[in-house]
């Protein structure tokens, strides 16, 4: 199993400041890698897929680099409606999809 | 607009039955694979299964592989996952999901629905 691993766990930000993700995988990925925004009691939302091709409707202060085992989601400048849970997903065939443990953005 | 709508949650006993649906409507549903992705109680995501956008394939992770199956039926636009044999880590809530590409699999989940709850405890 490919195991991803997201840090930090919290990420604590204001709005207006630039937030920076990291998602490292234990083999390569290519580029076969997704990024989604969760919030509260809500369902996940695809952003960003094969790690830098915004979602329809992502906007444009999202964006997704990286390649191999090592990947980054930044956010260009926080907006109110960004903090919130964050997952990076592998999608090599064999063996299974994965999810990483999650990375929390919170209002600082 | 993609709609998906999970039914079929519930509180079973350990070794219990479950089968969840999910309905689809805004896109050609048989054009699409379609997953199921769980979420434990305060944790994060774990992909379940997938099948084909014509029904003819599927895929299950290993933690489900023997007691899960899934289906659809293109006429009702419908999604199921037949959960049997359940153990108490199979405690979640159930989101059905849209494969991004039509056609092919590309186990991105671009659309989703709001989740089912299911609960295995005696």
């Amino acid at each position: 199993e490919i195991v991803l691993t997201q840090s930090p766990v919290t990420l604590s930000l204001s709005p207006g400041e630039r937030a920076t993700l990291s998602c490292r995988a234990s083999q390569s990925v290519n580029s076969l890698l997704a990024w989604y925004q969760q919030k509260p009691g809500q369902a996940p939302r695809l952003l960003i897929y094969d790690a830098s091709n915004r979602a329809t409707g992502t906007p444009a202060r999202f964006s997704g680099r990286g390649s191999g085992t090592d990947f980054t989601l930044t956010i260009s400048s926080l907006e109110p409606e960004d903090f919130a849970v964050y997952y990076c997903q592998q999608r090599t065939k064999r063996p299974k999809p994965t999810f990483g443990g999650g990375t929390k953005v919170e209002i600082k | 607009q993609v709609q998906l709508v999970e039914s079929g949650g519930g509180v079973v006993q350990p070794g219990g039955s479950l089968r969840l649906s999910c309905a689809a409507s805004g896109f050609h549903f048989s054009s699409y694979d379609m997953h199921w992705v769980r979420q434990a109680p305060g944790k994060g995501l774990e992909w379940v299964a997938v099948i084909s956008y014509d029904g003819s394939n599927e895929d299950f992770d290993d933690s489900v592989k023997g007691r899960f199956t899934i289906s659809r039926d293109k006429w009702k636009n419908t999604v199921y996952l037949e959960m049997n044999s359940l153990r108490a880590e199979d405690t979640a809530v159930y989101y059905c999901a849209k494969d991004l590409y039509s056609g092919h699999r590309s186990y991105y989940m671009v659309a989703w629905g709001k989740g089912t709850t299911v609960t295995v405890s005696s």
